[in-house]
Parts: C-alpha cells; sequence; structure tokens
C-alpha cells in the first residue's frame, strides 16, 4: 500500500531564512509526487510535481523539490520565505486509479 | 484560465439532514475527484469518475453517493447528514492521464 509522511506539523521560520519541508512516500512502483499548498480555508493550488527525468524540480513561487528515489524522499525548499508563504503544505503520490494519497501537511508559520 | 467550479461554497445543514455538492471540472476534463478533509486533517479520497462511470472508490460512506453526468459535472449526495460529516470537501479534476490535478476551492459542509 501507498503511503506519504511528513514528518513535521509545523514549522516557524523567520522571513527571509530558507524553508524545507520533508516528505517520504512508500510506493512499489515509480512514484508520480506533487506538492500543494493550502492557505487556511482555501483550496489547494499545485506548487510543482514530478513524473520522471531531472530530480530537481522547479516550482511555482521559488519552489524546488528534489526527488531521492534511495531516500523515499521529496523534499521542498525555497532559499528565502516570505510572509505569504505561511500556509499548508501538503505532499501527494499519486496511487493506483490515479488518485491521490497525501502526507498530513505540515504548518508553516513565518515570523517577521 | 477556466478553473473547477464548486457549489456551493459553504453549506450548513441539520443532523440527518441530505446535502448535494457540484462540481464543474475544467473543460475537456474527463475524470472528477472527490475528497473530503476534516478540521486539521489532510484530504481524504472519496471516490473517482472517468467518462461517467465511476472509476474507484475510497473511504466514502454508504450514505454519500456521487455521480458524473454527461457534461462531465459530478454531484456528490449526502444522506442522514452527522456532525462528523463537517468537513470541507474538495472537487479535482483531471485528464485520462493525468500529469496534474486541479482542484476546486472547496464547500465547507457545516452540520449542525
Amino acid at each position: 500500500a501507498q503511503s506519504v509522511t511528513q514528518p513535521d506539523i509545523h514549522i516557524t521560520v523567520s522571513e527571509g531564512a530558507s524553508l524545507e519541508l520533508r516528505c517520504n512516500y512508500s510506493y512499489g512502483a515509480t512514484p508520480y509526487l506533487f506538492w500543494y499548498v493550502q492557505s487556511p480555508g482555501q483550496g489547494l493550488q499545485l506548487l510543482l510535481k514530478y513524473f520522471s527525468g531531472d530530480t530537481l524540480v522547479q516550482g511555482i513561487k521559488g519552489f524546488e523539490a528534489e526527488f531521492k528515489r534511495s531516500q523515499s524522499s521529496f523534499n521542498l525548499r525555497k532559499p528565502s520565505v516570505h510572509w505569504s508563504d505561511a500556509a499548508e503544505y501538503f505532499c501527494a503520490l499519486r496511487a493506483a486509479g490515479n488518485k491521490l494519497t497525501f502526507g498530513g501537511g505540515t504548518r508553516v508559520l513565518v515570523k517577521p | 484560465a477556466a478553473g473547477v467550479i464548486q457549489s456551493p461554497r459553504h453549506l450548513i445543514k441539520e443532523k440527518r439532514e441530505t446535502a448535494t455538492l457540484k462540481c464543474y471540472p475544467i473543460p475537456r476534463h474527463d475524470t472528477v475527484y472527490w475528497y473530503q478533509q476534516g478540521p486539521g486533517q489532510d484530504p481524504q479520497f472519496l471516490i473517482s469518475f472517468y467518462e461517467k462511470m465511476q472509476s474507484d472508490k475510497g473511504s466514502i460512506p454508504d450514505r454519500f453517493s456521487a455521480q458524473q453526468f454527461s457534461d462531465y459535472h459530478s454531484e456528490l449526495n449526502m444522506s442522514s447528514l452527522e456532525l462528523g460529516d463537517s468537513a470541507l470537501y474538495f472537487c479535482a479534476s483531471s485528464s485520462v492521464a493525468p500529469d496534474g490535478y486541479t482542484f476546486g476551492s472547496g464547500t465547507r459542509l457545516t452540520v449542525v
């Protein structure tokens, strides 16, 4: 069975500092991986996705993620966070039947 | 660009009432997915449809049913509502070989 784990429930970071959100997955085949961002009460916005090829993926809003098969990880990074990056971030895996399996989410708080 | 449209945005129902949520996918997307996100939870897959046929089923209660119509819009019907059904319900759409999923803004259902 497939699963996605986001070990950090909350992360607090200062504005302008770097951010890294961890995501580990378990899946028996080649994973299709996604990162979504959700502001309070809002929908899910796609930040980036990985299907194949270059393991470093660039997304919107200055985010990037690196796929590491050996570590079953797909960590999200941003070099310098802005106050508007405060939100909840979900890592997701496309499983059989094309449905998405989500991690538990990481809530990011940005200090001034 | 057209997005996934969900209606209504907010819905308040009493216990044991019924509710119908609607989802209008992006044009030319033939697959629709429904997810339920409880307070502080990650989205959980309920059900999906491809070309008007149910393609996959997740943790959807028997009290819920859904269908996809000839114009590809989908409706989630929820009967005998319980307090625990209070959640944000997302619809997402994709093409048959999804390289991405577009989520609607969700319907927030509150059962009182």
